[in-house]
């Protein structure tokens, strides 16, 4: 398995709501990544993840927190957003071996907060 | 602190002309370099990386990539755009602290 897949894929939630974001690789990266992406502009750092233990806050506000349950599996969970907060979300972990330095991406999940 | 600087939001070429898309980074350490490409509603995908072993990188898709250190660009070209090529590109560099610092992106369009 060489790639990191994210559910749910498409999500619209109220203000009010409670959500979460999976993130899963099977590829025995021991770190993970939350990314928010606007239209048009790239992708922003959120939350690194290095084996198991969150490493880098990017002064992400409460209303989301990570988790990351195991080397696998990491979760982002959404709490009392606000519209712009509308965006895509990616996921990516980090290579090992030669590839430690590069990141693999999911496909992301769009999100859309009413 | 690491930077990538990308010429130009919006380039615009003809099916089968040349593609080239700038970048220029700034690093005190050897940098490592990546292009990744992104189609619409997806994800990031690598299409070549530097890591200081071949200063000509081959990717994917018939995508290559220069590292100049002395004018401290990457950047990325093919010799024939194909309609497919028409997505957004982004120059990245990877930090000490192993995070990407991403530019600001190109979008790249095909003309018919």
């Amino acid at each position: 398995d060489t790639e990191v897949t994210q559910t749910p894929k498409h999500l619209v939630m109220g203000m009010t709501n409670k959500k979460s974001l999976k993130c899963e690789q099977h590829m025995g990266h021991r770190a993970m990544y939350w990314y928010k992406q606007k239209a048009k502009k790239p992708p922003e750092l959120m939350f690194v993840y290095s084996y198991e233990k969150l490493s880098i806050n990017e002064s992400v506000p409460s209303r989301f927190s990570p988790e990351c349950p195991n080397s696998s599996l990491l979760n982002l969970h959404l709490h009392a957003l606000q519209p712009e907060d509308s965006a895509l979300y990616l996921c990516a972990s980090r290579g090992t071996g030669g590839a430690e330095n590069e990141q693999f991406f999911g496909p992301g999940t769009r999100l859309t907060v009413l | 602190a690491q930077s990538v600087t990308q010429l130009g939001s919006h380039v615009s070429v003809s099916e089968g002309a040349l593609v080239l898309l700038r970048c220029n980074y700034s690093s005190s350490v050897p940098p490592y370099l990546f292009w990744y490409v992104q189609y619409p509603n997806q994800g990031l995908q690598l299409l070549l990386k530097y890591t200081s072993a071949a200063t000509l990188v081959k990717g994917i898709n018939g995508f290559e990539a220069e590292f100049k250190k002395s004018e401290t660009s990457f950047h990325l070209t093919k010799p024939s755009a194909h309609m497919s090529d028409a997505a957004e590109y982004f120059c990245a560099v990877s930090t000490w602290a192993q995070k990407l610092v991403f530019g600001q992106g190109t979008r790249l369009t095909i003309n018919p």
